[in-house]
């Protein structure tokens, strides 16, 4: 399977404790972007990377996120001191950079409980 | 406030028969409307995706209308299967840029039996 991967799928942790999720894109895909859903809700806008610049980061990213590209492959999402309010679904997506209207493929998400 | 609204916020129809879904938005200008379908506890699936320019597109038993006049889209799903019960969401991507995707907050479809 060469689809967007996400992992961990699934993360329970403590409240206070800091987390990292990882994502693979779609191999040569070099637009990369990290969404945010909560139950019901569509998915929110976190950040955008081209390459390994984030060119794009949403005010929802407080600074106790952080997210990396560094070579421009995979990327990372980490939350630092972890609220009950970050529980969601973190979703990445990838698409390639010719035209406006390419298909963004996203991943299966990474749930992430904070008890 | 919110940008991309989508009716009904849920809905139930019998297998075979077939349905719409509405979706109003407010982003202007943009650059592409797309319709994604996601099953409960997984990623957005790409359906549609139509520029300011086209009227209509089609997938399948899915097809997707748009008026940018009026902003609004419809997606109809012709004779319903069990499997196409899930989230439909409709995202506006403004234009210039990147493709920033701005969400609905989608419309539950069950296709009861």
């Amino acid at each position: 399977d060469t689809g967007v991967s996400q992992n961990p799928r699934h993360k329970i942790t403590k409240r206070g404790q800091n987390v990292t999720f990882r994502c693979d894109p779609i191999s040569e895909h070099n637009r990369l972007y990290w969404y945010r859903q909560t139950l019901g809700q569509g998915p929110e806008f976190l950040t955008y990377f081209q390459n390994e610049a984030q060119l794009e980061k949403s005010r929802l990213l407080s600074d106790r996120f952080s997210a990396e590209r560094p070579k421009g492959s995979f990327s990372t999402l980490e939350i630092q001191r972890t609220e009950q309010g970050d529980s969601a679904m973190y979703l990445c997506a990838s698409s390639p950079r010719t035209g406006g209207r390419n298909t963004i493929y996203f991943g299966e998400g990474s749930w992430l409980t904070v008890v | 406030k919110n940008q991309v609204e989508q009716s009904p916020q849920s809905l139930i129809i019998l297998e075979g028969k077939n349905c719409t879904l509405q979706c109003n938005y407010t982003v202007s200008p943009f650059s592409n409307l797309r319709w994604y379908k996601q099953d409960t506890g997984r990623g957005p699936v790409s359906l549609t995706i139509m520029t300011f320019s086209e009227n209509t597109k089609s997938n399948g038993r899915y097809t997707a209308t748009l008026d940018a006049d009026t902003k609004q889209s419809s997606l109809h799903i012709t004779a319903s299967q069990l499997s196409d019960s899930a989230s439909y969401i409709c995202v506006v991507s403004p234009s210039g840029g990147y493709n920033k995707l701005i969400f609905g907050a989608g419309t539950r479809l069950a296709v009861h039996p």
